[in-house]
């Protein structure tokens, strides 16, 4: 297992259109994160899976977001109608349970222009 | 409202010396620290956590010290590498998630 993988790296998209981000948890890890990154700043939690059941969602998870985790393996983010606040680095993160644990991807950088 | 405070942006060490990175915490429900060394274009990597019922946490080259009545923890990395150059994140784990500060850029010269 090579950890946790994130598609695409890079993401350049106009306002207004739709992205989707795919993130590929370590296969043992029940739990999935999803975090964003702005510039200057530290991630910011934005929604959590145990298995398939989406458990916890930040207020930072406007109804543009949506996060899916249909067979409690990979996991989706959509974002609509994209805007250039949206831009930043959005980065999965795993784990088997708290107190540490997590495995985080590279990351999705997308750039909304 | 930030939880999480990393209140110096960027910090610069001559190699072989020590680098004390510091956090401070506002919530005082926290009860489980973290540190996260991010390179650029790659995602965070665990480095040392702490729990509080401890004060102090030792891995290798890494110290973490957690000063509960002051809400205050710091990182000492002895001795500095160049290879030990990234942005470093104070995290707490809170509920289901990791609350972080804004992180801290380390530069070690050679």
């Amino acid at each position: 297992d090579t950890g946790v993988s994130q598609d695409p790296r890079h993401k350049i998209t106009k306002r207004g259109q739709n992205v989707t981000f795919r993130c590929d948890p370590i296969s043992e890890h029940n739990r999935l994160y999803w975090y964003r990154q702005t510039l200057g700043q530290g991630p910011e939690f934005l929604t959590y899976f145990q298995n398939e059941a989406q458990l916890e969602k930040s207020r930072l998870l406007s109804d543009r977001f949506s996060a899916e985790r249909p067979k409690g393996s990979f996991s989706t983010l959509e974002i609509q109608r994209t805007e250039q606040g949206d831009s930043a680095m959005y980065l999965c993160a795993s784990s088997l349970s708290t107190l540490g644990g997590y495995t985080f991807g590279s990351g999705t950088r997308l750039t909304v222009v | 409202d930030q939880q999480v405070k990393q209140n110096s942006p960027s910090l610069s060490v001559q190699e072989g010396r020590i680098s004390i990175l510091n956090c401070d915490y506002t919530n005082s429900m926290f009860d489980y620290f973290l540190w996260y060394k991010k390179y650029p274009a790659e995602g965070p990597t665990f480095l040392i956590s702490i729990s509080s019922i401890k004060d102090k946490n030792e891995d290798g080259r890494f110290t973490v010290f957690l000063n509960k009545s002051a809400k205050h923890l710091s990182l000492h990395i002895v001795p500095s590498q160049p290879g030990d150059s990234a942005v470093y994140f104070c995290a707490s784990e809170y509920g289901n998630k990791l609350v972080f500060g804004a992180g801290t850029i380390l530069r070690v010269k050679s």
